[in-house]
């Protein structure tokens, strides 16, 4: 099965300061690949996707996510973290007709 | 145009009750999955529909969750009996039929169950 890994609970980054968010992932064939966000009380926002082309994949709310192959990694990242990034923040791989999520990721930008 | 709509928001039963669950994906939208996200962990895929068919629900606990998608549109989910371990949020998803390998799932709000 495709699966994800996001090997950190818990992020914390300054306002102002560049953040990362790790994803790796194990899947047979070519992956395709999603961060989505979820604040506190809503549902999960789709934020950006890796399915084919570029590496470097540019998504919503200034974030983007750099796929690299030879690490089986698909990191999430922002040049400057704003307070209202603070979040729970999800990596997921199609697999068949649905989606796997990690366990997500809570990032808390602090002023 | 109006996203995924979810009811109730909460709903706290006593185990061994019973809870359904309604969704009304977005206009169009020919498929619609169910999710639960339990504490602390990623949603896991419930039950797909594909309009008013099942494609996926082979990690639906059959022995007391059901669902259907009668017309194709709407879905309902149903707990009977549930358990303290079905407490989790239920988020219900859709895509679009111009998207054929549903590369954007839309997600509703979730329902958040308690069950005591």
């Amino acid at each position: 099965a495709q699966s994800v890994a996001q090997p950190e609970d818990q992020v914390n980054v300054a306002e102002g300061n560049p953040l990362t968010v790790k994803c790796t992932y194990s899947v047979s064939g070519n992956p395709y690949l999603f961060w989505y966000v979820q604040y506190p009380n809503r549902g999960l926002q789709f934020l950006l996707k890796y399915i084919t082309g570029d590496n470097l994949v540019k998504g919503s709310y200034g974030f983007e996510a750099e796929f690299n192959k030879s690490q089986t990694s698909f990191h999430l990242k922002k040049p400057s973290a704003l307070v209202s990034d603070s979040a729970l923040y999800f990596c997921a791989v199609r697999d068949h007709s649905a989606l796997n999520f990690g366990k997500g990721t809570s990032l808390l930008v602090t002023p | 145009e109006a996203g995924v709509a979810q009811s109730p928001r909460y709903k706290i039963i006593e185990k061994r009750q019973s809870v359904a669950f309604w969704c009304n994906p977005i206009s169009g939208h020919a498929t619609l999955y169910w999710y639960q996200q339990i504490l602390g962990q990623g949603p896991k895929l419930l039950i797909q529909f594909q309009n008013n068919g099942v494609v996926d629900d082979s990690q639906l606990p059959k022995d007391r969750f059901s669902a259907e998608r009668l017309k194709g549109v709407d879905s309902t989910l149903k707990i009977q009996p549930a358990k303290l371990e079905d407490s989790a949020v239920y988020l219900c998803a859709s895509s679009s039929p111009l998207d054929l390998r549903g590369y954007e799932q839309y997600f509703g709000p979730g329902t958040r169950l308690t069950v005591t």
